[in-house]
């Protein structure tokens, strides 16, 4: 059974400094991995998909990684800011979507 | 990109009543839509997977005489809370995709209260 397991739960940071989110899964046979964002009482926002055959994904001054044999994908977001002050879920994909319980991302200013 | 419409985005109705939830693929077809519920400070937990023209698959756990799916067409899936009690209450998000291994798109979710 595929689990997915974010670390940490929460994280503050001072406004600019770089940061990664980490997500690993149980079952390394996803067709891909893709990060997200939510914000309170919000839907969410996609922001990087991953495929199987792919390491990483760059948009912006975010970066995903995706080691498929170990079972892990990073979320590295460069120069932090305010605005990105909100939780961040990654799912997988195999025959079901499984989602990671989300890391609670506050920038301070 | 993609976009998702799921409506309303809100809706608060007395315990026993009916409630339904749209979930629209404005500007592609979506062969497979997702239903999800999420409680507060809780991951999202999927509820459904549908998909056009067939029974949507249920979720371990999920009553599929209480929530009741339907993905009549490749742009519109519903979800409907049929005699709604407050436990009920809870965020419900849907999400879309074109084909296997693409994206998902979500919709904007809707905030159920049930009194």
């Amino acid at each position: 059974k595929q689990e997915v397991t974010q670390i940490p739960a929460a994280l503050s940071v001072p406004e600019g400094e770089n940061l990664v989110l980490n997500c690993s899964f149980t079952d390394s046979a996803i067709y891909n991995l893709q990060w997200f964002r939510q914000d309170p009482g919000k839907g969410l926002t996609s922001l990087l998909l991953i495929q199987s055959s792919q390491r990483e994904q760059t948009s912006g001054r975010l970066n995903a990684s995706l080691d498929k044999s170990s079972g892990r994908s990073t979320l590295y977001i460069a120069a932090s800011q305010p605005g990105d002050s909100a939780t961040y879920l990654c799912a997988v994909l195999d025959d079901k979507i499984i989602f990671g319980k989300g890391t609670r991302l506050h920038i301070l200013p | 990109g993609a976009v998702v419409s799921q409506h309303p985005s809100r809706v608060i109705c007395k315990s026993g009543t009916s409630v339904k939830i749209e979930c629209r693929s404005l500007d592609f077809q979506a062969t497979t839509m997702f239903w999800y519920r999420q409680f507060p400070k809780q991951s999202l937990m999927l509820m459904a997977t549908s998909n056009e023209g067939s029974k949507a698959t249920y979720e371990q756990g999920v009553e599929k005489d209480k929530f009741l799916i339907n993905h009549a067409s490749l742009t519109l899936s519903t979800l409907t809370v049929t005699s709604a009690h407050p436990e009920d209450s809870s965020f419900y998000i849907c999400s879309a995709k074109k084909n296997t291994n693409e994206k998902l798109f979500f919709g904007s979710g809707t905030q159920l209260s049930v009194l």
